[in-house]
């Protein structure tokens, strides 16, 4: 089945630690997104990525680091910087043949220990 | 800076009545406008993409309406059931990414 795989599905973070959260993607798109969701908000975006081994900062980079080695791959790294990482992570993906309709991954959830 | 603002944040309704949703932005210039459904802890299920040259778009029990100049769109869903219940999304993008509203729970009761 062709989508978007996010893992893991729950995550916990210590202090000062970082932690990465996967995705992948086998829906051949070029472009890969990270938001970060807090409750009762709208999806806020952290780093973009349109080709492989390129990538920009969103709204909300600080903290926050990606690689996009491959195009079917595209993590986030969550830094020890980053002092209020409790949320949910939701990646997406879009290329030309999705018509730029953003497909998004069933999210990771972080929590703080 | 754009903006985009849902309203009402929460709706209740009883099964079979007919709702709209609304969605402002600030800015005109926009690519395109999409609605998102999304269940409680789970990702985002495309509803409707509109290009900013359309005004309307239709799937199944579904309508979304744009009027740029205004900046402002709908989305109407036609005899309600509990399984719509769901946060609707409503994102416009005007670059490479897209700008989302707070979204507005609704719940339909049986």
């Amino acid at each position: 089945d062709g989508g978007i795989t996010q893992s893991p599905k729950y995550l916990f973070r210590k202090e000062g630690q970082n932690v990465t959260l996967s995705c992948e993607q086998n829906l051949n798109h070029d472009a890969m997104y990270w938001y970060r969701q807090d409750p009762g908000q709208g999806l806020r975006l952290i780093y973009y990525s349109q080709i492989v081994n390129d990538f920009q900062k969103g709204d909300i980079a600080e903290g926050y680091s990606v690689s996009r080695e491959k195009k079917e791959s595209f993590p986030l790294t969550v830094t020890s910087a980053q002092k209020n990482p409790t949320a949910f992570y939701l990646c997406a993906s879009t290329g030309v043949t999705a018509k730029n309709i953003q497909y998004f991954g069933a999210g990771t959830r972080l929590s703080v220990l | 800076k754009q903006e985009v603002t849902q309203i009402p944040a929460a709706l209740s309704v009883p099964e079979g009545e007919n709702l709209v949703l609304n969605c402002s932005f600030t800015d005109s210039a926009i690519y395109n406008l999409q609605w998102f459904r999304q269940d409680p802890g789970k990702g985002l299920t495309s509803l409707l993409l509109i290009q900013s040259s359309q005004r309307e778009q239709t799937s199944g029990r579904l309508n979304a309406s744009l009027d740029k100049s205004s900046g402002r769109s709908t989305l109407y869903i036609a005899a309600s059931q509990p399984g719509d219940s769901a946060t609707y999304l409503c994102a416009v993008q005007a670059g490479t990414a897209l700008i989302f509203g707070k979204g507005t729970t609704l719940s339909v009761s049986s």
